[in-house]
């Protein structure tokens, strides 16, 4: 079974404060994701990352970036956290294989991130 | 630019009660795939089902039918006999085939409670 670890499920921060939420995947997949989830609002993609050292800005990048250094590892960085960052954010992953679009992606259980 | 519209937002129900979960989707691309997922309360979400656009046959996993119909673009999901259990967020996902975008698309979710 594929295993989608996030490093935290609960974390509390300050304004102000660089954050860091770390996804580790075991399965050798290419494709990693990070999403916030909002009530109300869904799933939103912040970044995608095809493969090691790349990344793609997804619906709402702004106030974020990513690390892909290693294929197992993908990193989201709040430079600056502001309270609008108050969520729940889910990080997953998906072979990339033929047509990759047709492969589910896996998630993590989520990190609820609070900025007070 | 691909759509997935979740309409209901919440849905309560009865133990033993059948309940629908629509999933209308937008797409120009011919080739396809319709994903739907299963997030209960501890946060992780869980791949239920994959269909292709070629593929219209109706699917049936224990209490589970998948009804997808290109006619309406539609691919609803059906619980017989519902049970506490199924309380969860389920979302509907699209991600289109070669040539379209590989970042697949959620709806917003639709939260099913079932009381005992």
């Amino acid at each position: 079974d594929v295993k989608v670890t996030q490093s935290s499920r609960y974390l509390v921060k300050r304004t102000g404060e660089k954050v860091f939420l770390e996804c580790v995947q075991d399965m050798d997949h290419e494709n990693m994701f990070w999403y916030r989830q909002d009530p109300g609002l869904g799933l939103r993609l912040i970044y995608f990352s095809y493969d090691v050292k790349m990344k793609e800005k997804g619906d709402i990048p702004e106030g974020y970036s990513v690390s892909r250094e290693k294929k197992e590892r993908f990193s989201l960085i709040l430079e600056s956290a502001s309270t609008n960052q108050t969520s729940m954010y889910l990080c997953a992953s998906r072979l990339a294989q033929g047509d990759y679009s047709n492969q589910p992606q896996h998630f993590g259980d989520g990190t609820r991130l609070s900025i007070l | 630019a691909q759509k997935v519209t979740q309409a209901q937002t919440e849905i309560s129900v009865v133990e033993k009660e059948d309940v629908t979960l629509d999933c209308v989707y937008e797409t120009r691309d011919t080739t396809y795939y319709l994903f739907w997922y299963k997030q209960p309360p501890s946060g992780e979400l869980v791949f239920l089902i994959r269909r292709n656009s070629f593929d219209e046959q109706n699917e049936i996993s224990g209490r589970y039918s998948w009804n997808f119909q290109k006619s309406t673009s539609s691919f609803n999901f059906t619980i017989t006999a519902s049970q506490v259990v199924d309380s969860a967020v389920y979302f509907c996902a699209l991600s289109e085939g070669t040539g379209g975008s590989y970042i697949p698309t959620f709806g917003r979710g639709t939260s099913l409670i079932v009381h005992p």
